[in-house]
């Protein structure tokens, strides 16, 4: 059973917003979400995580409502660069450390 | 400060042969993870390494076995290669298997 359910592809322009959504049913209470970029030919690179409510560093922001069975990572003025597939994962801790497991990820792409 | 660094980039292989790829972690980290991705899908653990031992892994057959040594770095050994083994091969590290991972640029592997 999936853990994590994302659009397989989206479409934006230039200098729009992007929310991408997330829906995580099963997540349970030590899990964390967390958000993954990945350009083609290269390693996914974090972009940001959280528990509940709202995180926001320099990238992106990240709302998680209060029943955590979804989150949305909002990207704010897209550009060009920004198109690459973005990767939901949940997951705790398991056994002292953190394994992240993706799915197949939501391809943005930005058209001028 | 360098990131995660693996070697070599790109790689050619026969099936049947044994292949071994190198990954230098990031700077202070401990936890070293591998991944395979196949085209068009999310990157599938394949195990990690901390403490110099195999601490979790993921739905990979024996052929797939690796190593970390005293200096966190890790190799990746896959014996009796098969055509289904072409893939870009991560490597992630973290400091004590914290959420937030560094992946480098991976190894691209051809098995003909």
């Amino acid at each position: 059973l999936a853990k994590t359910t994302q659009p397989i592809s989206m479409d934006s322009y230039e200098g729009q917003e992007v929310n991408i959504t997330c829906s995580h049913n099963n997540i349970a209470t030590n899990d964390y979400i967390t958000w993954y970029q990945q350009f083609p030919s290269q390693g996914p690179r974090f972009i940001i995580q959280g528990y509940k409510t709202k995180v926001t560093n320099e990238v992106a922001s990240l709302f998680i409502p209060a029943d955590r069975k979804s989150s949305t990572l909002s990207l704010p003025r897209v550009s060009l660069s920004d198109t690459a597939v973005y990767y939901c994962l949940v997951g705790d801790k398991t056994g002292g450390s953190y394994i992240p497991t993706f799915g197949r990820g939501t391809s943005l792409i930005v058209h001028p | 400060d360098a990131g995660v660094t693996q070697s070599p980039t790109h790689l050619i292989k026969t099936r049947g042969q044994q292949v071994t790829l190198r990954c230098s972690p990031k700077s202070g980290h401990d936890t070293v993870s591998w991944y395979q991705q196949a085209l068009g899908q999310g990157p599938q653990f394949i195990f990690q390494y901390y403490e110099e031992e195999e601490r979790q892994r993921g739905n990979f057959p024996d052929r797939f076995s690796g190593h970390q040594y005293p200096n966190y770095s890790s190799e990746l050994n896959v014996n009796a290669l098969l055509l289904g083994d072409s893939a870009l091969y991560l490597c992630a590290s973290s400091f004590q298997g914290n959420y937030e991972q560094y992946f480098g640029p991976g190894t691209r592997l051809t098995v003909t």
